[in-house]
């Protein structure tokens, strides 16, 4: 099974400050075939369910803001706000879907300072 | 715009079976994968398993014991039973579509508690 890890645990940063968000796996999750990561980010405000960012490492999913971005490869993995604002306090997961079981990390905690 | 809908009890007793059912409304459910995930009061989301619309599935290893993930496409709702449930089983229980075996989870349903308690 492939286990995914996030740092930090939570973050604090100012309104239109960047936070930045690492995941790693265990395993690439690189697919060599097509050169795919198959990585994705997800949103989770309170009492909501969770809500997909970023798919395939880096592409936004439609009607995400393009302060959120994905970037890295194989095993290393950043998701960065460029500009954070208040409806983005929230917890971030990242996920492979590169194979089963399905893994997600334990998640980062965003907030405002 | 694709919905989902999660239902069934919200208190289950130890030992018992957990059953739920995830209807899905504004599209159709061939072609897809559909999950069940949970999340443990505080904690992070585990992913349960998934069955596709023809009906094959595939489960966690550490789960695949005691769940069963089966599909009626007619009444457009898919269905999870976990047997043998104890308290830590307690969760947030999500049902979620994805459009591959190994695609993410592009749309979730609100997600239902259930408690494992006498």
């Amino acid at each position: 099974d492939i286990v995914m890890t996030q740092s930090p645990d939570s973050l604090a940063v100012s309104l239109g400050e960047r936070a930045t968000i690492n995941c790693k796996s265990s395993q690439t999750v690189l697919y060599s075939s097509n050169n795919k990561n198959y990585l994705a980010w997800y949103q989770q405000k309170p009492g909501q369910p969770p809500k997909l960012l970023i798919y395939w490492a880096s592409t936004r999913e439609s009607g995400v803001p393009d302060r959120f971005s994905g970037s890295g490869s194989g095993t290393d993995f950043t998701l960065t706000i460029s500009s954070l604002q208040a409806e983005d306090v929230a917890v971030y997961y990242c996920q492979q879907y590169y194979s089963t079981p399905h893994s997600f990390g334990p998640g980062t905690k965003v907030d405002i300072k | 715009q694709v919905q989902l809908q999660e239902s069934g009890p919200g208190l289950v007793k130890p030992s018992e079976t957990l059953s739920l059912t995830c209807t899905v409304s504004g599209d159709s459910m061939s072609n897809y994968y559909w999950s069940w995930i949970r999340q443990p009061p505080g904690k992070g989301l585990e992913w349960i398993g998934y069955i596709y619309y023809s009906g094959s599935s595939t489960y966690k290893p550490s789960l695949k014991s005691r769940v069963t993930i089966s599909v009626d496409t007619s009444k457009n709702q898919f269905s999870l039973k976990l047997s043998s449930v104890t308290a830590a089983d307690t969760a947030v229980y999500y049902c979620a579509r994805a459009y591959g075996q190994l695609a993410p989870f592009d749309h979730w349903g609100q997600g239902t508690l259930v408690t494992v308690s006498s």
